[in-house]
């Protein structure tokens, strides 16, 4: 069963400051999402990252791929309070056809 | 171009009532997906539908959930004899075929009391 962790589970950190956060997966994928919702809102898609070694950049979000370790990160750089929502990553497991499996969400918080 | 939509936007229901929820996707998407996000449970995968193949259906918690796709476009997620822990949002997504990015619809949020 395909699992999907991202950490930190809640960030609050100033404007003006860089964080990175983290998914990691179980099992073999080189399907990777990002996407944002903001509190009673649906889900906005930020990122698509279909290869190993995969970055893309919109503005103070970069994300990246690393299909060896399992891992995406999306890096925030000089954070602004209008980046305060919550992100979700989610994989698509190489069996499962298109189906998206969910991390459980970091809770980004920018304070002025 | 018009994105996903989804009605109602909200349900209150009466635990053991029946709820049909609908999805219209972006149109000429082939692909449908459902998805629900609970407090307790974050976000799960439900249903697929992908062209005239067989639903995918494997997400359903519950022989109580169906859903259909008529003509290849609107979807409706039925529950039957709702119970309380159905109370979440309901998501609808589509997608082309190919590597899918999956568009969100606005949701529905189902209160069973």
């Amino acid at each position: 069963e395909l699992k999907v962790e991202q950490n930190p589970l809640f960030l609050s950190m100033q404007e003006g400051k860089n964080y990175t956060i983290y998914c990691n997966y179980s099992t073999t994928s080189d399907r990777l999402y990002w996407y944002r919702q903001d509190p009673g809102k649906s889900l906005e898609s930020l990122f698509v990252l279909l290869s190993n070694g995969a970055v893309k950049q919109e503005g103070r979000l970069m994300a990246s791929l690393d299909t060896k370790a399992r891992l995406s990160t999306l890096h925030i750089t000089a954070a602004v309070h209008d980046l305060s929502a919550t992100y979700f990553c989610a994989v698509v497991e190489e069996t499962s056809g298109s189906r998206l499996t969910f991390g459980e969400g970091t809770q980004l918080t920018v304070n002025p | 171009g018009a994105g996903v939509s989804q009605s109602p936007s909200n349900k209150v229901t009466e635990k053991g009532k029946d709820v049909e929820l609908r999805c219209d996707p972006i149109s000429g998407h082939t692909a449908l997906y459902w998805y629900r996000q609970s407090l307790g449970q974050g976000l799960e995968f439900l249903i697929y539908f992908q062209g005239n193949s067989a639903p995918d259906k494997s997400g359903l918690p519950s022989d109580r959930f169906s859903a259909e796709r008529t003509g290849g476009s609107v979807s409706t997620l039925t529950i039957q004899r709702t119970q309380q822990e159905d109370s979440a949002v309901y998501l609808c997504a589509s997608s082309f075929t190919g590597p899918p990015e999956q568009f969100f619809g606005p949701g529905t949020r189902l209160t069973v009391l």
